[in-house]
Protein backbone atom coordinates (compact mmCIF):
# COMPACT_ATOMS: atom_id res chain seq x y z
CA UNK A 1 0.00 0.00 0.00
CA UNK A 2 1.63 3.41 -1.05
CA UNK A 3 1.65 5.89 1.97
CA UNK A 4 2.79 9.43 1.94
CA UNK A 5 3.76 10.61 6.01
CA UNK A 6 4.76 14.45 6.38
CA UNK A 7 5.99 15.98 9.67
CA UNK A 8 8.14 19.26 10.56
CA UNK A 9 4.74 21.54 10.79
CA UNK A 10 4.57 23.97 13.53
CA UNK A 11 4.38 27.53 14.82
CA UNK A 12 6.82 29.74 13.25
CA UNK A 13 7.50 33.36 13.51
CA UNK A 14 7.32 35.21 10.46
CA UNK A 15 11.08 35.22 8.96
CA UNK A 16 11.89 32.26 10.74
CA UNK A 17 12.50 28.47 9.22
CA UNK A 18 11.10 25.36 9.17
CA UNK A 19 12.06 21.58 7.62
CA UNK A 20 9.17 19.64 6.40
CA UNK A 21 10.02 15.94 5.43
CA UNK A 22 7.85 13.35 3.70
CA UNK A 23 8.61 9.90 4.34
CA UNK A 24 7.29 7.61 1.48
CA UNK A 25 6.35 3.48 1.60
CA UNK A 26 4.27 0.84 -0.69
CA UNK A 27 6.42 1.86 -3.76
CA UNK A 28 10.11 2.17 -5.32
CA UNK A 29 10.16 6.03 -4.10
CA UNK A 30 13.30 6.07 -6.33
CA UNK A 31 11.43 5.72 -9.71
CA UNK A 32 8.95 8.27 -9.15
CA UNK A 33 8.69 12.68 -9.45
CA UNK A 34 7.24 14.09 -6.04
CA UNK A 35 5.42 17.74 -5.44
CA UNK A 36 4.88 19.76 -2.62
CA UNK A 37 0.90 20.97 -2.36
CA UNK A 38 -0.29 23.52 0.04
CA UNK A 39 -3.46 24.81 0.86
CA UNK A 40 -3.63 27.69 3.39
CA UNK A 41 -7.13 27.71 5.94
CA UNK A 42 -10.50 28.22 3.68
CA UNK A 43 -8.50 27.95 0.27
CA UNK A 44 -7.76 26.51 -2.47
CA UNK A 45 -4.78 24.09 -3.86
CA UNK A 46 -1.79 25.85 -4.71
CA UNK A 47 1.64 24.15 -6.27
CA UNK A 48 4.84 24.53 -4.62
CA UNK A 49 7.52 22.45 -5.92
CA UNK A 50 8.24 19.74 -7.99
CA UNK A 51 11.60 17.04 -8.13
CA UNK A 52 12.08 14.93 -10.41
CA UNK A 53 13.22 10.85 -9.45
CA UNK A 54 16.80 12.06 -9.70
CA UNK A 55 16.24 15.31 -8.26
CA UNK A 56 17.97 16.63 -11.63
CA UNK A 57 14.88 18.69 -12.04
CA UNK A 58 13.64 21.24 -10.29
CA UNK A 59 11.06 23.58 -10.19
CA UNK A 60 9.32 26.41 -7.88
CA UNK A 61 6.14 28.63 -7.98
CA UNK A 62 6.65 32.26 -7.80
CA UNK A 63 5.66 32.55 -4.38
CA UNK A 64 8.33 30.76 -2.93
CA UNK A 65 11.24 30.68 -5.78
CA UNK A 66 14.30 31.69 -3.71
CA UNK A 67 12.85 31.07 -0.28
CA UNK A 68 12.27 27.25 -0.19
CA UNK A 69 14.52 24.73 -1.29
CA UNK A 70 12.84 21.01 -2.48
CA UNK A 71 15.45 17.74 -1.85
CA UNK A 72 14.66 13.99 -1.81
CA UNK A 73 16.94 11.41 -0.42
CA UNK A 74 16.08 8.06 -2.33
CA UNK A 75 17.76 5.84 -0.13
CA UNK A 76 16.04 7.15 2.74
CA UNK A 77 12.51 7.42 0.66
CA UNK A 78 12.05 10.38 1.74
CA UNK A 79 11.60 14.02 0.22
CA UNK A 80 12.01 17.34 1.88
CA UNK A 81 11.06 21.42 1.80
CA UNK A 82 13.34 23.56 3.18
CA UNK A 83 11.42 26.84 3.93
CA UNK A 84 12.95 29.72 4.56
CA UNK A 85 12.28 33.50 5.34
CA UNK A 86 8.56 32.15 6.08
CA UNK A 87 5.65 34.79 5.89
CA UNK A 88 2.25 34.98 7.39
CA UNK A 89 0.91 33.98 3.69
CA UNK A 90 2.80 30.78 3.86
CA UNK A 91 0.19 29.71 6.84
CA UNK A 92 -1.01 26.27 4.95
CA UNK A 93 -1.45 22.81 5.59
CA UNK A 94 1.44 21.54 3.08
CA UNK A 95 1.14 18.01 1.37
CA UNK A 96 3.42 15.61 -0.45
CA UNK A 97 2.10 14.05 -3.79
CA UNK A 98 3.36 11.72 -5.97
CA UNK A 99 3.75 12.11 -9.55
CA UNK A 100 4.57 13.80 -12.51
CA UNK A 101 1.94 15.74 -14.60
CA UNK A 102 -0.55 14.55 -11.72
CA UNK A 103 -0.83 13.66 -8.10
CA UNK A 104 -2.13 9.75 -7.68
CA UNK A 105 -1.46 9.98 -3.68
CA UNK A 106 -1.12 12.64 -1.45
CA UNK A 107 -0.38 12.18 2.29
CA UNK A 108 -2.20 13.34 5.24
CA UNK A 109 -0.58 16.76 5.26
CA UNK A 110 1.18 19.00 7.94
CA UNK A 111 0.03 22.68 9.08
CA UNK A 112 2.65 25.36 8.90
CA UNK A 113 1.23 28.23 11.08
CA UNK A 114 3.45 31.49 10.70
CA UNK A 115 2.58 33.68 13.12
CA UNK A 116 3.78 36.27 15.57
CA UNK B 1 -3.19 32.63 -7.51
CA UNK B 2 -5.24 29.67 -9.56
CA UNK B 3 -5.13 30.37 -13.33
CA UNK B 4 -8.15 27.92 -13.67
CA UNK B 5 -11.44 29.20 -13.60
CA UNK B 6 -14.31 26.68 -11.39
CA UNK B 7 -17.27 27.93 -10.43
CA UNK B 8 -17.55 28.10 -6.46
CA UNK B 9 -20.81 25.92 -5.85
CA UNK B 10 -23.19 23.54 -7.81
CA UNK B 11 -26.05 22.00 -6.33
CA UNK B 12 -28.23 19.16 -7.02
CA UNK B 13 -30.88 16.52 -5.84
CA UNK B 14 -29.39 12.91 -5.06
CA UNK B 15 -30.05 10.72 -8.79
CA UNK B 16 -29.49 14.35 -10.82
CA UNK B 17 -26.49 15.05 -12.95
CA UNK B 18 -24.51 18.21 -12.14
CA UNK B 19 -20.82 19.25 -14.45
CA UNK B 20 -18.41 21.49 -12.86
CA UNK B 21 -16.77 23.35 -15.52
CA UNK B 22 -12.49 24.74 -15.81
CA UNK B 23 -11.85 27.59 -17.70
CA UNK B 24 -7.93 27.63 -18.57
CA UNK B 25 -5.91 29.66 -21.71
CA UNK B 26 -3.43 28.66 -24.27
CA UNK B 27 -0.53 28.64 -21.78
CA UNK B 28 -2.40 25.68 -19.93
CA UNK B 29 -5.08 23.59 -20.70
CA UNK B 30 -5.26 24.93 -24.85
CA UNK B 31 -1.88 23.95 -25.18
CA UNK B 32 -2.94 20.47 -24.97
CA UNK B 33 -1.67 19.59 -21.66
CA UNK B 34 -4.30 17.11 -20.04
CA UNK B 35 -6.76 18.29 -17.53
CA UNK B 36 -6.78 16.00 -13.79
CA UNK B 37 -9.28 16.42 -11.47
CA UNK B 38 -9.31 15.66 -7.39
CA UNK B 39 -12.43 15.49 -4.99
CA UNK B 40 -11.28 16.54 -1.45
CA UNK B 41 -13.71 15.41 1.13
CA UNK B 42 -14.25 17.63 4.37
CA UNK B 43 -10.86 17.49 6.35
CA UNK B 44 -9.57 15.15 4.03
CA UNK B 45 -6.49 15.21 1.78
CA UNK B 46 -7.12 15.54 -2.29
CA UNK B 47 -8.02 12.36 -3.96
CA UNK B 48 -7.16 12.01 -7.35
CA UNK B 49 -10.61 11.30 -9.44
CA UNK B 50 -10.04 11.85 -13.18
CA UNK B 51 -6.59 11.65 -14.91
CA UNK B 52 -5.74 12.33 -18.60
CA UNK B 53 -9.04 14.21 -19.06
CA UNK B 54 -11.29 11.08 -18.61
CA UNK B 55 -9.67 8.52 -17.21
CA UNK B 56 -10.29 7.07 -13.68
CA UNK B 57 -8.33 5.39 -11.31
CA UNK B 58 -8.75 2.12 -10.36
CA UNK B 59 -12.22 2.50 -7.56
CA UNK B 60 -13.49 5.06 -8.57
CA UNK B 61 -16.97 4.94 -9.43
CA UNK B 62 -18.12 4.89 -13.44
CA UNK B 63 -20.47 8.02 -12.00
CA UNK B 64 -17.69 10.46 -12.60
CA UNK B 65 -16.63 11.53 -15.94
CA UNK B 66 -13.97 14.24 -17.83
CA UNK B 67 -13.99 15.82 -21.06
CA UNK B 68 -11.76 18.27 -22.47
CA UNK B 69 -12.13 20.77 -25.42
CA UNK B 70 -9.99 23.78 -26.07
CA UNK B 71 -9.46 25.50 -23.20
CA UNK B 72 -11.68 24.14 -20.91
CA UNK B 73 -12.76 20.64 -19.14
CA UNK B 74 -15.45 19.88 -17.59
CA UNK B 75 -16.21 17.30 -14.76
CA UNK B 76 -19.89 15.57 -14.91
CA UNK B 77 -21.28 13.32 -11.58
CA UNK B 78 -24.20 11.14 -12.76
CA UNK B 79 -26.77 9.68 -10.47
CA UNK B 80 -25.70 12.44 -7.86
CA UNK B 81 -25.38 10.59 -4.10
CA UNK B 82 -24.90 12.23 -0.51
CA UNK B 83 -21.18 10.91 -0.36
CA UNK B 84 -20.33 13.36 -3.36
CA UNK B 85 -20.49 16.53 -1.29
CA UNK B 86 -17.30 17.87 -1.36
CA UNK B 87 -14.42 20.10 -2.82
CA UNK B 88 -13.32 19.41 -6.47
CA UNK B 89 -10.37 21.01 -8.33
CA UNK B 90 -9.04 20.84 -11.87
CA UNK B 91 -5.81 20.41 -12.42
CA UNK B 92 -2.86 20.91 -15.38
CA UNK B 93 -0.06 22.25 -16.42
CA UNK B 94 1.14 25.59 -17.41
CA UNK B 95 4.46 26.22 -19.33
CA UNK B 96 5.62 28.48 -17.13
CA UNK B 97 3.89 27.48 -13.76
CA UNK B 98 4.26 23.84 -13.56
CA UNK B 99 1.56 22.04 -12.22
CA UNK B 100 -1.40 24.42 -11.52
CA UNK B 101 -4.96 24.12 -9.83
CA UNK B 102 -8.98 25.47 -10.41
CA UNK B 103 -10.20 27.52 -7.75
CA UNK B 104 -12.03 25.00 -6.37
CA UNK B 105 -16.02 23.94 -6.54
CA UNK B 106 -18.02 22.83 -3.97
CA UNK B 107 -20.51 20.53 -4.83
CA UNK B 108 -23.97 20.47 -2.03
CA UNK B 109 -26.30 17.65 -2.46
CA UNK B 110 -29.74 19.07 -1.81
Amino acid sequence: EVQLVESGGGLVQPGGSLRLSCAASGFTFSSYSMNWVRQAPGKGLEWVSYISSSSSTIYYADSVKGRFTISRDNAKNSLYLQMNSLRDEDTAVYYCARGEMHFDYWGQGTLVTVSS
Amino acid sequence: QSVLTQPPSVSGAPGQRVTISCTGSSSNIGAGYDVHWYQQLPGTAPKLLIYGNSNRPSGVPDRFSGSKSGTSASLAITGLQAEDEADYYCQSYDSSLRGVFGTGTKVTVL
